[in-house]
Parts: C-alpha cells; structure tokens; sequence
C-alpha cells in the first residue's frame, strides 16, 4: 500500500473555474506536506508546502491540510490552461524527513 | 544561479553496460537525492544523502550506487544496467532532509 495516496486522473476543468486536488497519507508521524506541479516532460517544482492544520493561501493556490482525517489538498482557482499539468502530493515520512510522493493527479483545463 | 544541473540529458544503453549520472547544486543545500520516475509510479527514492559525507538507501536502491563527491556533487551509478532500469531519473536537493526539495532538469534513460 502506497503511504501516499492520489486520484490519478485526469480532472477536466473548465478555465476560470476551481479545481480541488486531495491527497491522503498513512503515516500519521507525517509532519510536512508539499505540493508540486510537474509539466509533460519537465521536473516538478514546488507550488507550496503546508505544515500545520489549516488553510494556507499563495496567490490562487490553497492547501488545507487535516492531520486528523490524514489528507491534504490543494485548490487551484481560476484555473488557467497554463495549470494543465500533473500534480504531486509528498509527505515526510519518519523523523529522518524523507519524502514519499503520491503518484500524481493529471489536470486538464479546457478552455 | 544554475540550481540543481543533472547530465547528461539522455542516454541510451545496452544491457550490462555501466554508467554514471552526475549531478550538481549550487544553493549550497546539506542534503541531496536520486528518484526514478516510471509511469503510474511517482517518485520513488533510489539513494540520499543528508550531508556531505553520508549516504542512505531509499525505496528502490538494488542495482545502483551512489558517490557524495562533495557538498554539490552527488553521482548515481548503475554498474550493469537492466531493462528495469529504464526510467527518468531526478536529482534533488535541500537545505537539510524534510525541507522544500529543489529539482534537476532529471535524465531519461533507456536500457535496450
């Protein structure tokens, strides 16, 4: 069983609209969470990260995270046809802080 | 400011053939990584090292070996490569292990 957990995809949607990426994990010693946005043929880059329950906001992106329910997720809004790419979710995994990625949520924003 | 500069770009290789993969930072990060990208997959840890002087296995670290040259340099090296070992391979790094991971432009290799 993967630690970290994301629906693959792809989510449809529509440009000017909210798109809501969730994530959840295993590890309940997870202490940070961090979002990045991999374009097609490209290396992921970091969009936020997230350490304590609660909303936190960076431009149009939000995280939320909930330790208790185990999940974290991301919003986009006014999604631009420049978001279409896949999204990964990380956590850290054990005192050591390594990381473990979900698979990654494809995005796809039609104009 | 490169960032995180990974080479060679691509690379084709036969089976049993040995290769290394460079990589270098110059955000004088403590810790740095090698991940595998396979479709479906994520990235998955090959080797890390938290600082200069250190290395640890990851998820996925049968059939590689890793060398912290330096504090910018870490090399992934594959002594017989396998068809399994078809992927693309990412070097990160960080200013020490659980902060923001910084990406290189990754390595696409095919193993024939």
């Amino acid at each position: 069983q993967k630690e970290v957990e994301q629906n693959s995809g792809p989510l449809s949607v529509p440009e000017g609209a909210i798109a809501s990426l969730n994530c959840t994990y295993s590890d309940r010693g997870s202490q940070s969470f961090f979002w990045y946005r991999q374009y097609s043929g490209k290396s992921p880059e970091l969009i936020m990260f997230i350490y304590s329950n609660g909303d936190k906001e960076d431009g149009r992106f939000t995280a939320q995270l909930n330790k208790a329910s185990q999940y974290v997720s991301l919003l986009i809004r006014d999604s631009q046809p420049s978001d279409s790419a896949t999204y990964l979710c990380a956590a850290t995994t054990d005192s050591w802080g390594k990381f473990q990625f979900g698979a990654g949520t494809q995005v796809v924003v039609t104009p | 400011n490169a960032g995180v500069t990974q080479t060679p770009k691509f690379q084709v290789l036969k089976t049993g053939q040995s290769m290394t993969l460079q990589c270098a930072q110059d955000m004088n990060h403590n810790s740095m990584y090698w991940y595998r990208q396979d479709p479906g997959m994520g990235l998955r840890l090959i080797y890390y090292s938290a600082s200069e002087g250190t290395t640890d296995k990851g998820e996925v670290p049968n059939g590689y070996n890793v060398s912290r040259l330096n504090k910018r340099e870490f090399s992934l090296r594959l002594e017989s490569a396998a068809p399994s070992q078809t992927s693309v391979y990412f070097c990160a790094s960080s200013d020490v292990i659980g902060e923001t991971q910084y990406f290189g432009p990754g390595t696409r290799l095919l193993v024939l």
